[in-house]
């Protein structure tokens, strides 16, 4: 089955600074790759997701990118302000974006 | 709209009790799933529905059942509760078709089985 590793676990950054999050996925056959923000006690949320058949999407402050070649995504904040400290999830689907696995998170400290 | 809506929050069960967690929302959706989460090991899937009257197991589904009667409603059921099932349980749900792929999560509950 699908296995997903994130790095790292904890990242702690400056406010203004960027950040970058890792996943490698191991089935080739994975297709939809979402990131979810989690606040503590709370449940995860989608902040941005990416197709097998783009290879770069963005949303203000937020982009992911696919290299499907190396099998890998990943997540890259700009301008970090203090709500942006979070646990961030990556996440694979082979089978139609329903049965997603994801990796251990990041825990993100942004510093003011 | 309430969303994904979870009951209890909190709940301590003893080593054999069994219980219902609760799992509802309000948007019509198809696709329903619940997943727990434990320290280190993000989240798992352990049931989901692609529809009323249809569920599948997911990665890790052994000591839960799970039924889909309507289309709100997805109860996880513990039959004899283990110290192992002590975690996280978030439910989720998404639209029908192609074009609806995010799941949205309800807040979660937090189980202790002592």
């Amino acid at each position: 089955g699908e296995n997903v590793e994130q790095h790292p676990s904890t990242l702690s950054v400056q406010e203004g600074d960027s950040a970058v999050i890792k996943c490698t996925y191991s089935d080739s056959a994975s297709n939809y790759f979402p990131w979810y923000k989690q606040e503590l006690g709370k449940g995860p949320q989608l902040i941005i997701d990416i197709r097998s058949n783009v290879g770069e999407k963005k949303d203000q402050r937020i982009a992911v990118t696919l290299n499907k070649t190396a099998k890998h995504f990943s997540l890259h904040i700009t301008e970090t302000q203090p709500e942006d400290s979070a646990v961030y999830f990556c996440a694979a689907s082979n089978t139609g974006f329903q049965k997603l696995v994801f990796g251990t998170g990041t825990r993100l400290l942004v510093s003011p | 709209n309430a969303g994904v809506t979870q009951t209890p929050k909190f709940q301590v069960l003893k080593t054999g009790q069994s219980m219902t967690l609760q799992c509802a929302q309000d948007m019509n959706h198809e696709y329903m799933s619940w997943y727990r989460q434990d320290p280190g090991m993000g989240l798992r899937l352990i049931h989901y529905s692609v529809g009323a009257g249809i569920t599948d197991q997911g990665e890790v589904p052994n000591g839960y059942n799970v039924s889909r009667s309507t289309t709100e409603d997805f109860p996880l059921r513990l039959l004899s509760a283990a110290p192992s099932q002590t975690s996280v349980y978030f439910c989720a749900s998404r639209g029908g078709g192609v074009g609806y792929v995010e799941q949205f999560f309800g807040p979660g509950t937090r189980l202790t089985v002592l």
